[in-house]
């Protein structure tokens, strides 16, 4: 399993682009990026998933380098409402029955935006 | 549409105790997972199953057991509560990926349980 590094917490001001990386140095070929965000006493939500380049959504976008060593979480613009932990989670998308798939969260970066 | 549930929200054990967490979804997801988080931690997964009628472990699968029954809910099983599994407990659930190669495994999570064993 690819071990994810991230910074432990950012802070940023309303209206600023913030980007948060995630280092994966072990990340394997048939793994996949992808990033949650979760809010205190509520369980994680899905930000955007992506394998190479760069991924656009509604709300974020996601860059990796060539070497998909490392990912980069894109939000423009945040507001105080942005304010929450930020996971990178990598690890194969298929599972079978029997098959140690083991998710790891890692312990995620605290974003704070100020006003 | 609810989502993904969890039943109950708060609980507090006292050591050796049992008890089952409830998870249901009404998404028709394939995959269901259980995870604890500690405070000020990431996610750890305890176990998780691939359909109905199976299971496998995690990351952190000592002192729980599980069942999957029927493709909607995932139960979790503490039969001998310890002080160390005193966390809280999400449940997420996910679908299958349509196509080979194509990474859609987005998981859904319920609002959260919070155990806390005396």
């Amino acid at each position: 399993l690819a071990k994810t590094t991230q910074p432990i917490s950012m802070d940023s001001y309303e209206g600023q682009e913030v980007n948060i990386t995630c280092s994966h140095n072990n990340i394997a070929t048939n793994d996949y990026i992808t990033w949650y965000q979760q809010f205190p006493s509520q369980g994680p939500r899905f930000i955007i998933q992506g394998y190479k380049t760069k991924v656009t959504n509604e709300v974020a976008s996601l860059f990796i380098p060539a070497d998909r060593k490392s990912s980069t979480l894109s939000l423009p613009r945040v507001s105080l409402s942005d304010t929450a932990v930020y996971y990178c989670l990598v690890g194969p998308y298929l599972i079978s029955s029997g098959s140690a798939r083991q998710l790891t969260f890692g312990s995620g970066t605290q974003l704070t935006v100020l006003p | 549409n609810a989502g993904v549930t969890q039943t109950p929200k708060f609980r507090v054990l006292k050591t050796g105790q049992s008890m089952t967490l409830l998870c249901a979804q009404d998404m028709n997801h394939e995959y269901m997972y259980w995870y604890r988080q500690d405070p000020g931690m990431g996610l750890r997964l305890i176990h998780y199953s691939v359909g109905e009628g199976t299971t496998a472990k995690g990351e952190v699968p000592d002192g729980y057991n599980v069942s999957r029954l029927k493709k909607q809910n995932f139960l979790l099983g503490l039969e001998s509560a310890a002080p160390s599994q005193t966390s809280v407990y999400f449940c997420a659930s996910s679908f299958i990926p349509l196509e080979s190669g194509q990474g859609k495994d987005t998981q859904y999570f319920g609002p959260g349980t919070r155990l806390t064993v005396l």
